[in-house]
C-alpha cells in the first residue's frame, strides 16, 4: 500500500526538551511538507521540502528544524525553542510543489 | 484580506439534508482546486479534485467552481453522521504552492 506514515501518534514532552517527529512516504513524491494545526485553526506550513538535502522555511519555522538526507523521509525536530508546541502536526507529500497533498495520519504533541 | 476564506461553522444539519460548503478567493491565478475531509484527530483526506469551472460529480458529492465570481462549493446529498467532519478548501495556482482554506465543521444529527 502507497502512502504516508507518522510516529508516534501520540507523544509527551517535558519542557526544555527536544523531540522528533517521523515521517515516511512510499509515494515516490519529491515535495514533502510539515504544517501544525491548533484547535479551531486551519494548517500552517512550518517547513517544506522540494527535493533531497533542500528545504525551505514555511509560515512558522521559528522553533522547528527539518532535514532530509532521503526523498522517502522527512522528520520534524520540536526544539525547547518553540514556546507553544502543543499542537497535531500533519505530514504530506506530492509530485511536485504545485501539485495535491497527500497527509499522513498526524502526530498529536503535548507539553507537560 | 486573506486569500481564501471559508466560514468556521460549526454546520449542524439533520440527516439527509443537502449540505452546502463554501469558499471565496482572492487570487484569480488559482485554477486547480480541492476539497479534503478531516476526521477528527486523523489526517485530511481528498476527496475532490477539479481544475475547471463547472460541476464535477462524485457519488453525493458535487463541487463546484465559478472562477468568474472566486467562488468554489462543495455540495453533500442525502447526508449521514459520517460525513461530520472538518472540510477544508485547497487551491493551486500554476507553479506555486497550495493555498489552504482554515476548514468548515460539520455536524450531520441522526
Amino acid at each position: 500500500d502507497g502512502g504516508i506514515t507518522q510516529s508516534p501518534k501520540y507523544l509527551f514532552r517535558k519542557e526544555g526538551q527536544n523531540v522528533t517527529l517521523s515521517c515516511e512516504q512510499n509515494l515516490n513524491h519529491d515535495a514533502m511538507y510539515w504544517y501544525r494545526q491548533d484547535p479551531g485553526q486551519g494548517l500552517r506550513l512550518i517547513y517544506y521540502s522540494q527535493i533531497v538535502n533542500d528545504f525551505q522555511k514555511g509560515d512558522i519555522a521559528e522553533g522547528y528544524s527539518v532535514s532530509r538526507e532521503k526523498k522517502e523521509s522527512f522528520p520534524l525536530t520540536v526544539t525547547s525553542a518553540q514556546k507553544n508546541p502543543t499542537a497535531f502536526y500533519l505530514c504530506a507529500s506530492s509530485t511536485g510543489r504545485a501539485d495535491t497533498q497527500y497527509f499522513g495520519p498526524g502526530t498529536r504533541l503535548t507539553v507537560l | 484580506q486573506k486569500e481564501v476564506e471559508q466560514d468556521p461553522g460549526p454546520l449542524s444539519v439533520p440527516e439527509g439534508a443537502i449540505v452546502s460548503l463554501n469558499c471565496t478567493y482572492s487570487n484569480s491565478a488559482f485554477q486547480y482546486f480541492m476539497w479534503y475531509r478531516q476526521y477528527s484527530r486523523k489526517g485530511p483526506e481528498l476527496l475532490m479534485y477539479t481544475y475547471s469551472s463547472g460541476n464535477k460529480e462524485d457519488g453525493r458529492f458535487t463541487a463546484q467552481v465559478d472562477k468568474s465570481s472566486k467562488y468554489i462549493s462543495l455540495f453533500i446529498r442525502d447526508s449521514q453522521p459520517s460525513d461530520s467532519a472538518t472540510y477544508l478548501c485547497a487551491m493551486i495556482a500554476s507553479y506555486d504552492k497550495v493555498i489552504f482554506g482554515p476548514g468548515t465543521s460539520l455536524s450531520v444529527i441522526p
